[in-house]
């Protein structure tokens, strides 16, 4: 089992509608979650950071957890074709290291 | 406030020589780290410097991978001798000192390396 899973995708929305990129995590004890969005050949661009259980929002972004199903998605409102590229779910390692620990992505294509 | 910077872009190399990658963090942070994606897998943790001391070095592969970072600003990454196997792109990655931001990081442009 991989330690951060994603869909691979492509996931294709339709520009306008709402895209939900998902993950999940396999260690409990995680604390920080992050999403990072990477255009083809370029280096990941940070977008979302949550902490907590809940919802954060920011701009047209949605960051979602839930600890106890170990579950962490981020929804895109009114997705533009801009938004399309790979979305990187990263979680930070239960120990005293700082390192990311990253899933495989997922491709978002959002459609004219 | 400019960003990560790495050089170089490329390089291609052949297998057995001696490649340097050099990564300039943004200014003010502490927290250095070096990542890799090589073909069809995700990005992986090489190493993380605070300052100029390694605070974690286990992901890196092999002691043919050297890390550096003189006086706590950049740092450069040797690979002495490539092996073909260590074509991918490395990333460098930096992220404030103090929280809760210090989990924040972020990433510079990546060196494709490519070893023939």
């Amino acid at each position: 089992q991989k330690e951060v899973e994603q869909n691979s995708g492509p996931l294709s929305v339709p520009e306008g509608a709402i895209a939900s990129l998902n993950c999940t995590y396999s260690d409990r004890g995680s604390q920080s979650f992050f999403w990072y969005r990477q255009y083809s050949g370029k280096s990941p661009e940070l977008i979302m950071s949550i902490y907590s259980n809940g919802d954060k929002e920011d701009g047209r972004f949605t960051a979602q957890l839930n600890k106890a199903s170990q579950y962490v998605s981020l929804l895109i409102r009114d997705s533009q074709p801009s938004d399309s590229a790979t979305y990187l779910c990263a979680v930070k390692g239960v120990d005293s290291s700082y390192k990311l620990i990253f899933g495989s992505g997922t491709r978002l294509l959002v459609r004219p | 406030e400019a960003g990560v910077t790495q050089f170089p872009s490329h390089s291609v190399i052949e297998k057995g020589q001696t490649v340097t990658l050099r990564c300039d963090p943004i200014s003010g942070h502490d927290n250095l780290y070096w990542y890799r994606r090589v073909m069809g897998k995700e990005i992986k943790f090489l190493l993380h410097f605070v300052k100029e001391s390694k605070q974690d070095e286990s992901g890196m592969p092999n002691n043919r991978f050297l890390a550096e970072r003189t006086g706590g600003t950049y740092s450069t990454l040797k690979v002495q001798p490539a092996e073909l196997e260590d074509s991918g792109v490395y990333f460098c990655a930096s992220s404030h000192p103090g929280p809760p931001s210090y989990n924040e990081q972020f990433f510079g442009p990546g060196t494709r390396l490519t070893v023939l």
